[in-house]
């Protein structure tokens, strides 16, 4: 059974640039959340895609944009990147009908904005 | 602005000790908390979680105890070895709307 899998791995940009990262939830998953993660910091929440459609957004710009397809994967879009953007991306994917709230992350992207 | 505090930063204990972490939290709005563990260069991996309505629960060698009067919550790691040097992180869930927030992070080191 694949986790939940991201591409690319590591990613070097630089300022003004456009960036897309994707994500393939685990198996049977149809929720797909993103997340940044600041070198020393938790992941912050950037937004939650459920049936294709935005449910839940975090406290980012509209810079960061993202997509989710009919199956169930996902794309996150960072325009006119900032030195600031640097850091690892995450994704989380869950189940919404499941008991278990449990979100399974990837390994994440690492983007280095120079 | 920080949704849940964690603390320490930074822990370093012998093996065989039991290193604590704690979490607090403001919004009572929060309904699940789970602690993650993450290696260098992986995502974040569940190691327990309790909802509030619990103060205690025990998987192996984690231990959350939960205060909802006092909204806190800690992780103990149990006869701790090398294996569990990690950074170790607490969340606070809104389950409607699956909403995670994350605590700093503590970077737990144990010795050999």
């Amino acid at each position: 059974d694949a986790g939940v899998t991201q591409s690319p791995t590591h990613l070097i940009k630089t300022r003004g640039q456009q960036v897309t990262l994707r994500c393939s939830p685990k198996s049977g998953h149809d929720t797909v959340s993103w997340y940044q993660q600041a070198l020393g910091q938790g992941p912050q929440f950037i937004f939650q895609y459920y049936e294709e459609e935005e449910r839940q957004r975090g406290n980012f710009p509209d810079r960061f944009s993202g997509h989710q397809f009919p199956n169930y994967s996902s794309e996150l879009n960072v325009n006119a990147l900032l030195l600031g953007d640097s850091a690892l991306y995450l994704c989380a994917s869950s189940l919404v009908s499941a008991l278990d709230e449990t979100q399974y992350f990837g390994p994440g992207t690492r983007l280095l904005v120079l | 602005q920080q949704q849940v505090k964690q603390s320490p930063q930074s822990l370093i204990v012998q093996k065989g000790g039991i290193p604590i972490i704690n979490c607090a939290y403001e919004n009572t709005a929060f309904d699940y908390f789970p602690w993650y563990q993450q290696f260098p260069g992986k995502g974040p991996a569940l190691l327990i979680a309790i909802r509030p309505d619990v103060s205690e629960k025990k998987e192996g060698r984690f231990t959350i105890s939960f205060n909802k009067s006092a909204k806190q919550f800690s992780l103990h790691i149990m006869d701790s070895q090398p294996g569990d040097s990690a950074t170790y992180f607490c969340a606070a869930v809104l389950l409607i709307g699956n909403q995670f927030y994350f605590g700093t992070g503590t970077s737990l080191t144990v010795i050999p």
